[in-house]
């Protein structure tokens, strides 16, 4: 079965410091992974997403993604968080068809 | 870009009753659609896969007769709680899938619904 772990349930970082949201999957065959953002009482947004080619993937507001083969892992990063991406954060895996979603990750980002 | 409009943002309605919720693709057609609940502080739990002019796919442990899909068009699907009770309380949120592109997600977001039974 296809499932995806994010282990923490919130993450709180200082404006203007990195940031790290933490994502492992574990699905069958050549993995399509992808980041969301939820803002309260709205929809997922799209951040980024890997489906092939490069490990490192940039995407929305300045979030950018590692994709790891060995590890099953694809952490979200931000070189400098800001006050408004303060939010909570989906990783999903799988096909197009059918996305498995983590748990979510809360993000604060504090001033 | 592809916009999901989802209607209404908000609803209370009383025990027993039944509610019916839109999901429309407004610049792309859609012929499948997802319907996802979200429990306060827990992740999406998708509830079924509707195809349009079929019947929809149900997980495992959604009631559908409960929960009534209809996929008529290849731009609406409606998800109907048919008598509802509060344990029905909950955010639900449809998704549309997409051509995507290779700069975008191919799944595309209706804003939710948060239904409330008093």
């Amino acid at each position: 079965a296809q499932s995806v772990a994010q282990p923490e349930d919130q993450v709180n970082v200082a404006e203007g410091n990195p940031l790290t949201v933490k994502c492992t999957y574990s699905v069958s065959g050549n993995p399509y992974l992808f980041w969301y953002v939820q803002y309260p009482n709205r929809g997922l947004q799209f951040l980024l997403k890997y489906i092939t080619g490069d490990n490192l993937v940039k995407g929305s507001y300045g979030f950018e993604a590692e994709f790891n083969k060995s590890q099953t892992s694809f952490h979200l990063k931000k070189p400098s968080a800001l006050v408004s991406d303060s939010a909570l954060y989906f990783c999903a895996a799988g096909s197009f068809q059918k996305l498995v979603f983590g748990t979510g990750t809360r993000l604060l980002v504090s001033p | 870009g592809a916009v999901v409009s989802q209607h209404p943002s908000w609803v209370i309605c009383k025990s027993g009753t039944s509610v019916k919720i839109e999901c429309r693709s407004l610049d792309f057609q859609a012929t499948t659609m997802f319907w996802y609940r979200q429990f306060p502080k827990q992740s999406l739990m998708l509830m079924a896969t509707s195809n349009e002019g079929s019947k929809a796919t149900y997980e495992q442990g959604v009631e559908k007769d409960k929960f009534l899909i209809n996929h008529a068009s290849l731009t609406l699907s409606t998800l109907t709680v048919t008598s509802a009770h509060p344990e029905d309380s909950s955010f639900y949120i449809c998704s549309a899938l997409g051509t995507g592109g290779a700069y975008n997600s191919p799944l595309h977001f209706g804003n939710g619904t948060r239904l409330t039974v008093t």
